[in-house]
């Protein structure tokens, strides 16, 4: 089974800190996505990746960044937290461009 | 891309066939229709995809008329198991560098 694996489910930080959210994939898959989650906003694209140290802006990549080092690691980055980035967030994988994606459980992050 | 609508919220009783149709009246000739589930908590997880008349799985059942203006997914039986949000999407398999768009999908209630 594919497994995407996020570093934290719940994280709790304060306006101005620095956040990384981390994600890791076991299937060797090429493609690589960050979604954010609202109440009534569904899922909305970040940021995302079809290859090692490439990116690619998504629907709302404003205050945030991300880093591929490697193939399995997809990190997303807030330089800056404010209280309107409280959200879930949910990276997926996809072994094609436009095929299945696979959601790891979701990061819910609170800034305070 | 093409645009999606379905209904916001759906409720329905165990034991029940649920048909939750979703509108994409600018489907292009190469764009295939593709739905995820997502329960409480938890990342969205594909279900089924399909390009025209019907498509089955263990899972659910695709029905695409002829114009391919909108697609029924449909549960049989449905459980209390089966509440969840249901995201219709829409894309091209060629324009792969494009990820499909979520939109904020079908809310669906099942009752004992």
């Amino acid at each position: 089974d594919v497994k995407v694996t996020q570093s934290s489910r719940y994280l709790v930080k304060r306006t101005g800190e620095k956040v990384f959210l981390e994600c890791v994939q076991d299937m060797d898959h090429e493609n690589m996505f960050w979604y954010r989650q609202d109440p009534g906003l569904g899922l909305r694209l970040i940021y995302f990746s079809y290859d090692v140290k490439m990116k690619e802006k998504g629907d709302i990549p404003e205050g945030y960044s991300v880093s591929r080092e490697k193939k399995e690691r997809f990190s997303l980055i807030l330089e800056s937290a404010s209280t309107n980035q409280t959200s879930m967030y949910l990276c997926a994988s996809s072994p094609r461009r436009d095929g299945e994606l696979f959601f790891g459980e979701g990061s819910r992050l609170t800034v305070l | 891309l093409a645009k999606t609508t379905q209904p916001i919220s759906m409720d329905s009783y165990e034991g029940q066939e649920v048909n939750i149709t979703c509108s994409h009246n600018n489907i292009a000739t190469n764009d295939y229709i593709t739905w995820y589930q997502q329960f409480p908590s938890q990342g969205p997880r594909f279900i089924i995809q399909g390009y025209k008349t019907k498509v089955t799985n263990e899972v659910a059942s695709l029905f695409i008329p002829a114009d391919r203006k909108s697609s029924t997914l449909s549960l049989p039986r449905v459980s209390l198991s089966d509440t969840a949000v249901y995201y219709c999407l829409v894309g091209d398999r060629r324009r792969g560098n494009t990820p499909l768009v979520f939109g904020k999908g079908t809310r669906l209630s099942v009752i004992a």
